[in-house]
């Protein structure tokens, strides 16, 4: 079965760099879900998406911001990266707001 | 504010033997809450979930058991085997509003190891 797709797997960036992560929700998926794994951590929600607006906001900082387009992938924005941003980001994605969320493989973002 | 912990850290099993994982919770009006499993460098898997008007709930090889009187949760893997060494993860949805969508509370995970 088709699974959430998340590109790029590894990232490396510079303090005071941006970086966009992608996701790929499973096929006939409309919702779509950002969380962030720090280090030994459970994962911490971000921001979700259902039908192109957004949802529900976490502990979103105010440097990043999401977006989810019409083909429902969902792109995660960040800004003026800090050392502190190092974690793995995963998505999720259910079908429709109160479905089970499945999640991508994740994104390592590495801040030197 | 509200969270979803775990009792145990750490879970060292013999292959063949049942597994039990806890977690403490502490929103009573979550509606669901659910188990994921995390190998190292993927995502977080869903296992099993189990509405807050239930008890108890069966999948392949596994049991969640859902006691609202403590508010603990539990995993039960029966038989297991190598494969199922992970990090474990309760996780709790809150009481749906009727608008937006669920955001998933985490437990801080128990690492479960095989020894074969």
């Amino acid at each position: 079965a088709a699974g959430v797709i998340q590109s790029p797997r590894h990232l490396i960036k510079e303090k005071r760099e941006t970086a966009t992560l992608k996701c790929y929700p499973i096929p006939r998926h409309d919702t779509v879900y950002w969380y962030q794994q720090g280090p030994g951590q459970d994962p911490q929600f971000l921001i979700s998406f259902y039908e192109k607006m957004q949802s529900d906001k976490g502990s979103i900082p105010d440097r990043f911001s999401a977006q989810q387009f019409s083909d429902y992938h969902s792109e995660l924005n960040m800004s003026s990266l800090e050392l502190g941003d190092s974690a793995l980001y995963f998505c999720a994605s259910s079908a429709g707001l109160t479905d089970t969320q499945y999640f991508g493989p994740g994104t390592r973002l590495t801040v030197l | 504010g509200e969270s979803v912990g775990l009792h145990l850290p750490t879970l060292s099993v013999q292959e063949g033997d049942n597994s039990i994982i806890n977690c403490a919770y502490s929103n009573s009006a979550s509606d669901y809450f659910i188990w994921y499993k995390q190998e190292s460098g993927k995502g977080p898997q869903f296992i099993i979930d189990i509405r807050s008007n239930m008890d108890k709930r069966q999948g392949q090889r596994v049991t969640v058991l859902l006691n609202k009187t403590v508010k603990h949760l539990s995993l039960q893997i029966a038989a297991t085997q190598p494969g199922d060494s992970a990090v474990y993860f309760c996780a709790e949805t809150g009481s749906y509003s009727g608008a937006g969508s669920y955001q998933l509370t985490f437990g801080k995970g128990t690492k479960l190891s095989v020894i074969p």
